[in-house]
């Protein structure tokens, strides 16, 4: 069974910084392209990035309100995700979910975490 | 970046009745498209994949179908599980762009 487990969420302050980290376990996590996805309160779904399987060269991309100042990464030996989340502002509260995507442009998002949520606020 | 609009943003139904919702991207994404639903205080689920092919475990009273700019999904009979709010995903080039919901409320 795929599991992923999102922690680090909780309270920064604008211009913190905070790492949301994702632990995944019941597939090959190597060979799997991860997501993060955040909501805002009462809003839709944001897709944050992606960082591709390292056999696929393991690049990022990211949207563009958080380009520059987000990095996600990977440990494959750790079976882990990161999100490195930089200059946070307001607008970055909501819940971040932790996703696999099957890689395939004919595919979807496969699996998802609970989410963890993050609150900026002074 | 590719755009993607869902209408109508919410619509109320009775449990039987046939739902279909939209998705439109702003330029043609082929059929590289998902919908995913998802229930209040819950992370989303994948519905369909390629605009049209359902996963395991889907009920078939769920139905995608579309291409390039214009997308559908269909619920042929609501049923009390189907209240939720539903996403369209664009699967091309960077980012993968959801749309912005359509809620399905109950009459």
């Amino acid at each position: 069974e795929v599991q992923l487990v999102e922690s680090g969420g909780g309270l920064a302050k604008p211009g913190g910084s905070l790492r949301l980290d994702c632990a995944a376990s019941g597939f090959t996590f190597s060979h799997a392209w991860m997501t993060w996805v955040r909501q805002a309160p009462g809003k839709a779904l944001q897709w944050v990035g992606r960082i591709k399987s390292n056999s696929n060269g393991g690049t990022t991309d990211y949207s563009g309100p958080v380009k520059g100042r987000f990095i996600i990464s990977r440990d494959d030996s750790k079976n882990t995700l990161y999100l490195q989340m930089n200059s946070l502002t307001t607008e970055d509260t909501g819940v971040y979910f932790c996703a696999k995507d099957d890689g395939d442009i004919l595919g979807g998002i496969d699996s998802w975490g609970q989410g963890t949520l993050v609150t900026v606020s002074s | 970046d590719i755009q993607m609009t869902q209408s109508p943003s919410s619509l109320s139904a009775s449990v039987g009745d046939k739902v279909t919702m939209t998705c439109r991207a702003s330029q043609n994404i082929r059929n590289y498209l998902s919908w995913y639903q998802q229930k209040a205080g819950k992370a989303p689920r994948l519905l369909i994949s390629a605009a049209g092919t359902l996963q395991s475990g889907v009920p078939a009273r769920f139905s995608g179908s579309g291409s390039e700019t214009e997308f559908t999904l269909t619920i042929s009979s609501l049923q009390l599980e189907d209240f939720a709010t539903y996403y369209c995903q664009a699967r091309v080039g960077a980012p993968w762009t959801f749309g912005q919901g359509t809620k399905v409320e109950i009459k």
